[in-house]
Formats: C-alpha cells, structure tokens, sequence
C-alpha cells in the first residue's frame, strides 16, 4: 500500500511561471519530509526539505508547504526555468526508513 | 570525493543466473539503502543497513540478499534471476545524525533479466 502519493504523473509550465507539485501521504507518524530532483540516467538528488513542526520552508526558488492535518505536501517552482524539466520525487521519513511517492515529470517549456 | 559509487552501470542476466551489485560510499555514512525503480512505481526499499554487520528488510526484499561486512560498501545479491527483476537499481546512504539526513544516491544499475 502506498504510503506517499504523487497523483500528477506529469506536469508542463511555461518558463517564468510558478510550478506546483503535490503530494499525500498517509502514515502520521512521518516526522520529516523531502523532495529530490531526478534527471535520466542519474541518480536523485536532494533538494529541499522540511520538519514536521514546520508548516514552510524556502530556498531560492523552491519552497516546500506543509498540511499536516491534510497530511498534504506541495512544492512550489518560481519562476520556473528549463532546466528545472526533472522528475521530482517527494519523500516522507519515520524512524529509519524513507518512503517515496512515484514522481511527477515536470517539464518547463521555454 | 566520489560519493556513492555503483557497479555495474548496466548488466543483462539470463532467468536463473546470479549476480551481485556493489555500492561503495567514501562519506563515513552510517547508513545504506538499495532501491529499485519501476514505472509508475517510484522507488522501493529492497533491503537496508544501519551500521557494518547489520543488514534488514524492506519493502520489497524477495529474491534479493545484501551483506555489509564493511562500513563503507553494501552488496546486493541476486542468487536466481527473474524477469521481474529488471529495473533500475539505486544504493542511498546518509548520514546517522543531524538535522538534515537526507540521501545520497548512486547514478543507479540498470538490470535486464531476460
């Protein structure tokens, strides 16, 4: 069962426009929650994160929103640029384990 | 300073054969993950470590071993290859402590059972 979803599969912006992706998660003990970029053929990498006694956290363009009642994440891209075009994976922690959603493509036209 | 380190980058296996995936961390990490991608699936947890000598199950972990004899490597087995078993295979380590303990990830084996 699925723990943390991405019901987006995919997502197309114009560039300089905001990018929103969303995602749910349905364990209420998660504690901590991420978000990591993937480009093909490489690995993800880390891009931003935040606790569970947080409700915002911001860096540079990205900001991650949290709903803890709604057991809601979201992650906000402004503006957005080409170079963003990844698929974004979020992320939700308890005890020693991650558990991923199944990604959002996003690709950011010019 | 490598990170996380996979070998191989792709391998093609006939059903029934075996192998074994290496991950190599130069980060001191404490912690080590193996992860398989599917689409439509994300990535799942196959098996995990928390420290040298300790090795337990994840979300996914039949037809798969591991062993962490030393910190810094983690190895996956496949003792009898399925076609199920073709995906996309990534190691992760972090660190034990601290505020942020997010993952590094390897750039991922690519595993075709045929």
């Amino acid at each position: 069962d699925q723990q943390v979803k991405q019901n987006s599969p995919s997502l197309s912006v114009q560039e300089g426009r905001i990018s929103i992706l969303n995602c749910d998660y349905t364990n209420s003990m998660f504690d901590y929650f991420l978000w990591y970029k993937k480009y093909p053929a490489e690995g993800p990498t880390f891009l931003i994160s935040i606790s569970s006694i947080k409700d915002k956290n911001e860096d540079g363009r990205f900001t991650v929103f949290l709903n803890k009642s709604a057991k809601h994440l979201s992650l906000h891209i402004v503006p957005s640029q080409p170079g963003d075009s990844a698929v974004y994976f979020c992320a939700a922690s308890a005890l020693n384990q991650f558990y991923f959603g199944t990604g959002t493509s996003l690709t950011v036209i010019p | 300073n490598a990170g996380v380190t996979q070998t191989p980058k792709f391998r093609v296996l006939k059903t029934g054969q075996s192998m074994t995936l290496l991950c190599a961390q130069d980060m001191n990490h404490e912690y080590m993950y193996w992860y398989r991608q599917d689409p439509g699936m994300g990535l799942r947890l196959i098996h995990y470590s928390v420290g040298e000598g300790t090795t337990a199950k994840g979300e996914v972990p039949d037809g798969y071993n591991v062993s962490r004899l030393k910190k810094q490597n983690f190895l996956l087995g496949l003792e009898s290859a399925a076609p199920s078993q073709t995906s996309v295979y990534f190691c992760a380590s972090r660190e034990r402590f601290g505020r942020y303990y997010g993952y590094t990830f390897g750039s991922g084996t690519r595993l075709t059972v045929v």
